[in-house]
């Protein structure tokens, strides 16, 4: 089976500009996680989907929203962004709650 | 509120030496628990997980945990450790019981391999 995928893997983005990023999960899996990985505030939870519903969000502003589709894939947007939303963000999936969780390699972003 | 601790956020062994990685959580129900190995501009592989059953865990390249319930611990050993090993090691915690449905991760521990 393939694993988990993110794209892009790299982004540079501005302060202000907003940006999508893309999880494939693992076929078959039908919850997605998304995390953030700063070396300050270490791995984050942001949010969990299933089945296209948001079941549990992070705290994280509004500025950061995510979707499922129908297939699974899933889809975070930040909007606005900010110098301290450089970060790695990590997507995982799994087959369900609490099963375990198997990661992309992520996506670097970088704002300036 | 869950919490996950790793103690120490930098070990180093010699190569050969055993792998001790400290894991506490906070929980009244015993969680499921997980360690996750992320090797630089990668994402986290998962080395071996706890849910039920045997306590002593055995998972993917040498690495073994126990779970302690009257310590709240689940650290991480290798007998021996080998110059691949050097990467971040991620302790985390899922709470079943509690239907959330996110892991709660350790702060990592990056371990050294000296030659």
């Amino acid at each position: 089976k393939a694993g988990v995928t993110q794209t892009p893997r790299y982004l540079i983005k501005t302060r202000g500009q907003q940006v999508t990023l893309s999880c494939s999960p693992i076929s078959g899996h039908r919850s997605v996680s998304w995390y953030q990985q700063t070396p300050g505030q270490g791995l984050q939870f942001l949010f969990e989907y299933f089945s296209e519903t948001q079941r549990n969000k992070g705290n994280f502003p509004g500025r950061f929203s995510g979707r499922q589709f129908s297939n699974s894939r899933s889809e975070m947007n930040v909007s606005t962004l900010e110098l301290g939303d450089s970060a790695l963000y990590l997507c995982a999936s799994s087959a369900g709650a609490p099963e375990t969780q198997y990661f992309g390699p992520g996506t670097r972003l970088l704002v300036l | 509120a869950q919490s996950v601790t790793q103690l120490g956020s930098h070990v180093s062994v010699s190569e050969g030496a055993l792998v001790l990685l400290r894991c506490n959580y906070s929980s009244s129900v015993p969680p499921y628990l997980f360690w996750y190995v992320q090797y630089p501009n990668q994402g986290l592989q998962l080395l071996l997980k706890y849910t039920t059953g045997a306590t002593l865990v055995k998972g993917i390249n040498g690495f073994e945990a126990e779970f302690k319930k009257s310590e709240t611990s689940f650290h991480l050993t290798k007998p021996s450790a080998h110059m691949s090993d050097a990467a971040e090691y991620f302790c985390a915690v899922s709470d079943p019981p509690s239907g959330t449905y996110k892991y709660i991760f350790g702060t990592g521990t990056r371990l050294k391999v000296l030659a």
